[in-house]
């Protein structure tokens, strides 16, 4: 068990490109969240899986953000056509279905710098 | 609604010296209640939890947070504190819907001088 992994863990883009993220999560957890944290501020939820299956989405992904889990393994999230407020920390967590309430394990984030 | 207040944004503390950090939440049932810690540009990691029993939980690092339904609080505390615990604090509120996400405050960032 390496934990869950995120890549790539820094990412400069210029506004108006499109970035791709990816999580890898602890291989025997169904549940994977996406949250997003920027400066000075909480996590804040983005969306989650079941497995392959997108469960909830909160009404900060907007229709530039779209989250995959092919396979229920690792995850992507894609933001396109990007703008200076999406720069954040893009932490991804995974748990067991079973063991959400014993708390997530977070990965260390990937942070993105849109200039 | 599911909130988190963490009202101090930011404490010093002398290396040694005990520690307390506020968390008041609402929340419309019985919480799922955590503390994470953030170190500079990584992931956050799971000091405690409360679900419910023993109001006063531990975890790791030496930390401990006492659960009071009538202040709808649960702070944080540690009687010693180390140079290494200087980090960010989130306090989080689990919501018991079909997702389960976490609700957290905006964070006390700690500084601990020696």
């Amino acid at each position: 068990d390496t934990g869950v992994s995120q890549d790539p863990r820094h990412k400069i883009t210029k506004r108006g490109q499109n970035v791709t993220f990816r999580c890898d999560p602890i291989s025997e957890h169904n549940r994977l969240y996406w949250y997003r944290q920027t400066l000075g501020q909480g996590p804040e939820f983005l969306t989650y899986f079941q497995n392959e299956a997108q469960l909830e989405k909160s009404r900060l992904l907007s229709d530039r953000f779209s989250a995959e889990r092919p396979k229920g393994s690792f995850s992507t999230l894609e933001i396109q056509r990007t703008e200076q407020g999406d720069s954040a920390m893009y932490l991804c967590a995974s748990s067991p279905r079973e063991g959400v309430w014993n708390g997530y394990t977070f990965g260390s984030g990937t942070r993105l710098t849109v200039v | 609604a599911q909130s988190v207040t963490q009202p101090d944004i930011h404490i010093t503390v002398s290396e040694g010296a005990s520690l307390e950090l506020r968390c008041n939440y609402s929340y419309g049932a019985t919480p799922y209640l955590f503390w994470y810690v953030q170190s500079p540009g990584q992931g956050l990691q799971l000091l405690l939890k409360y679900f419910s029993g023993d109001t006063l939980v531990q975890g790791i690092k030496g930390f401990e947070a006492e659960f009071k339904r009538s202040q709808s609080s649960f702070n944080l505390r540690k009687p010693s504190v180390h140079w290494s615990d200087a980090a960010e604090y989130f306090c989080a509120v689990g919501a018991r819907n079909t997702g389960n996400q976490f609700y957290f405050g905006t964070g006390t960032s700690l500084t601990v001088i020696p």
